[in-house]
């Protein structure tokens, strides 16, 4: 089992709708979280990390339930330039390793 | 303000040939991070230094693959031999402190080995 997996998609939407993206984690032991965007044929770049209490940053709107070991990602009023990948990241923050990243969550937002 | 440098940014190359990944992180941050990108298996972390030394080799797919920070400026991946199946987006990050904290990840190294 990956110790992340997201679904891959591709989630296909209208402009102004409302999407979100989940995420599991097997690791209980997982302390931080966030979410990164990577568009087609560039690096990842973090969108936000993610608070236990969730967090809210214009449009986007992240949560983590630890005791069902998930992280959502909810877009509202999705623009065309939304249109990218969506990676899950957790960190252990113990032990060696550094950040695990889920494979990505592929949305494309259409006129 | 320059990012993560990388270089080159495209590489081919023949089945057998040494290929060398260059990375110059943002200045000030003391961890340096390597990962491969693949349709197949998504982003893996291959190796990570802190202070110019590895802490994680974990990642690193066997013993072709070797990597070095000879000082907080720069590193290097390297491949000897190449395979087809190193054909892959090769992400170089840095960040400065916590292991968890964000990375800033380069352009990558898109190599295809033939």
């Amino acid at each position: 089992r990956k110790e992340v997996e997201q679904d891959p998609g591709p989630f296909n939407v209208p402009e102004g709708a409302t999407v979100a993206f989940n995420c599991t984690y097997s690791n209980s032991a997982s302390q931080s979280f966030f979410w990164y965007r990577q568009d087609c044929r560039k690096e990842p770049k973090l969108l936000m990390s993610v608070y236990s209490s969730g967090n809210e940053d214009g449009r986007f709107t992240a949560q983590l339930n630890r005791a069902s070991q998930y992280i959502s990602l909810l877009i509202r009023d999705s623009k065309l330039s939304d249109s990218a990948t969506y990676l899950c990241v957790v960190n252990r923050n113990t032990g060696r390793r550094a950040l695990t990243f889920g494979s990505g969550t592929r949305l494309q937002v259409q006129p | 303000d320059a990012g993560v440098i990388q270089s080159p940014r495209h590489e081919v190359t023949e089945m057998g040939q040494e290929v060398t990944l260059r990375c110059k992180p943002i200045s000030g941050h003391n961890s340096l991070f390597w990962y491969r990108q693949t349709m197949m298996r998504g982003l893996e972390l291959l190796i990570y230094f802190n202070n110019n030394v590895p802490i994680d080799d974990s990642g690193m797919p066997e013993d072709r693959f070797s990597a070095k920070m000879p000082n907080a400026s720069f590193s290097t991946l390297k491949i000897q031999p190449s395979e087809p199946r190193d054909s892959a987006v090769y992400f170089c990050a840095s960040n400065f402190g916590a292991r968890g904290g964000e990375q800033f990840f380069g352009p990558g190294t898109r190599l295809t080995v033939l």
